[in-house]
């Protein structure tokens, strides 16, 4: 079974340029998500889809970060303007939210520095 | 919301001891609960998981134990090896709407020393 893909694995932005990660889940998964990641802290949620749906953005600040997944399947997350303490490992994750199976699969991760 | 507490955030142990990590949550409701394990510069990967029907649960060297009661539940590892040495992440979730949201806690760094 192929994984999770993210691109790119790296970015460096200056504050205030605008970033966009790409995200393909597992083929069959109808659940996406996408989680920040600190140095040294959590995951912590930013958007939850189901197919091509919004499940729950609470978390996603969105004054300057949108996500969308069109067409249920792969899904960008952007960023606009970026800031200094947007610096973090973005993963996406997908899961098959089945009886008896809830595990997430993660991706990579895309590691943003914003300078 | 839900709320995940994890300590300690380092461990240090000597190879072929035991490891113990301790999550607390605060949604009486939350009813699944998974591992995961970070290698550095890696992605987070599922290790084992308990839902919340069952106290226990093993494989191989690693069990997760459930206290419903107290909520909390905690990650054993027995005769580590150094490969073991990970950032080790616990999670709470609830379905809802048929739909998980996992919450993570901060993480513990364990080192296990040959």
């Amino acid at each position: 079974e192929a994984g999770v893909a993210q691109s790119p694995r790296y970015k460096i932005i200056e504050k205030r340029q605008s970033v966009a990660f790409w995200c393909n889940p597992i083929s069959g998964h109808a659940t996406l998500y996408w989680y920040q990641q600190i140095l040294g802290q959590g995951p912590k949620l930013l958007i939850q889809f189901q197919n091509n749906g919004v499940v729950d953005d609470s978390q996603l600040p969105k004054d300057r970060f949108s996500a969308e997944r069109l067409k249920g399947v792969d899904s960008t997350l952007k960023i606009q303007p970026a800031k200094l303490e947007d610096s973090a490992v973005y993963l996406c994750a997908s899961s098959l939210e089945v009886e008896g199976n809830y595990g997430y699969t993660f991706g990579s991760g895309t590691r943003l520095t914003v300078v | 919301g839900e709320n995940v507490e994890q300590h300690p955030s380092t461990l240090s142990v000597q190879e072929g001891d035991s490891a113990v990590i301790k999550c607390t949550y605060s949604d009486s409701a939350s009813n699944y609960f998974p591992w995961y394990k970070q290698e550095l510069g890696k992605r987070p990967q599922l290790i084992i998981d308990i839902r919340s029907n069952v106290g226990e649960k093993k494989d191989q060297r690693i069990a997760v134990t459930l206290n419903k009661t107290a909520k909390h539940f905690s990650l054993h590892i027995t005769e580590t090896q150094p490969e073991d040495s990970a950032v080790y992440f616990c999670a709470a979730s609830r379905r809802e709407g048929g739909y998980n949201k996992l919450i993570f806690g901060a993480g513990t760094r364990l080192a296990v020393h040959p």
